[in-house]
């Protein structure tokens, strides 16, 4: 399965700033998403990182709020912007790998993100 | 949207004894997944599922996809200290844009007492 790293690991920021994490994976894929994981919750998709084009987000996110970037198919970037405390959250990045004909999702190890 | 049921919510279990968890939901899914997530990591996918019925292991694990599509459950047996983690069911859907999607159900977390 493909190997996928996300920086930072984890981050505390003041409200009102920005954050812009990244995702790297080691091999080309076509399809990458983002995720929230609220404290002891489970996981929500944000969007679906599209390269080429605008990201397609879920119910309940914008895009002013989490702007997305996809320039290349191993590489994404999902900024959290005007951070609040309720933006805390663990935030991760996965990737969809077709290599074997089927659609697993692997993930990055998460960006823990804490808001003062 | 969909919405995936997963209990129980914890587990406190003796070391050696096998261990069950399941999700349901109301809607179909083309795929069902089981990830385990460890404290600090992102969810490790343990076992997918593709066909109604399907039953599959992966070493101590067993997993089986409902024959209506629409739950799944996960066994462990002979559970080890690093079995402790949270669990979580996921389900595939082809979401109205055309691709490919998963929802996750609500994480068993599981705790074992040596």
């Amino acid at each position: 399965s493909a190997v996928i790293s996300q920086k930072p690991s984890r981050d505390i920021c003041q409200r009102g700033t920005s954050l812009t994490i990244q995702c790297q994976v080691d091999s080309q894929v076509t399809m990458m998403f983002w995720y929230r994981q609220q404290p002891g919750q489970s996981l929500t998709l944000i969007a679906t990182a599209n390269q080429g084009s605008e990201a397609t987000y879920e119910s309940g996110f914008v895009i002013d709020k989490f702007p997305i970037s996809r320039p290349n198919l191993t590489f994404s970037t999902l900024t959290v912007s005007n951070m609040s405390p309720e933006d805390s959250s663990i935030y991760l990045c996965s990737v969809e790998d077709l290599a074997g004909g089927n659609n697993e999702q692997f993930f990055g190890p998460g960006t823990r993100l804490t808001v003062l | 949207g969909q919405q995936l049921n997963q209990s129980p919510q914890s587990m406190f279990i003796q070391e050696g004894e096998d261990v069950s968890m399941n999700c349901t939901s109301s809607s179909i899914f083309n795929t069902w997944l089981w990830y385990k997530q460890e404290p600090g990591e992102g969810p490790v996918l343990l076992i997918a599922l593709y066909k109604a019925g399907e039953l599959t292991s992966n070493g101590r694990l067993t997993a089986q996809f409902g024959i209506t599509r629409k739950d799944s459950f996960l066994n462990i047996s002979a559970s080890i200290p690093s079995d402790v983690g949270i669990y979580f069911c996921a389900g595939s859907y082809i979401s109205n844009f055309g691709n490919e999607k998963l929802t996750f159900g609500t994480g068993t977390r599981l705790t074992i007492i040596p």
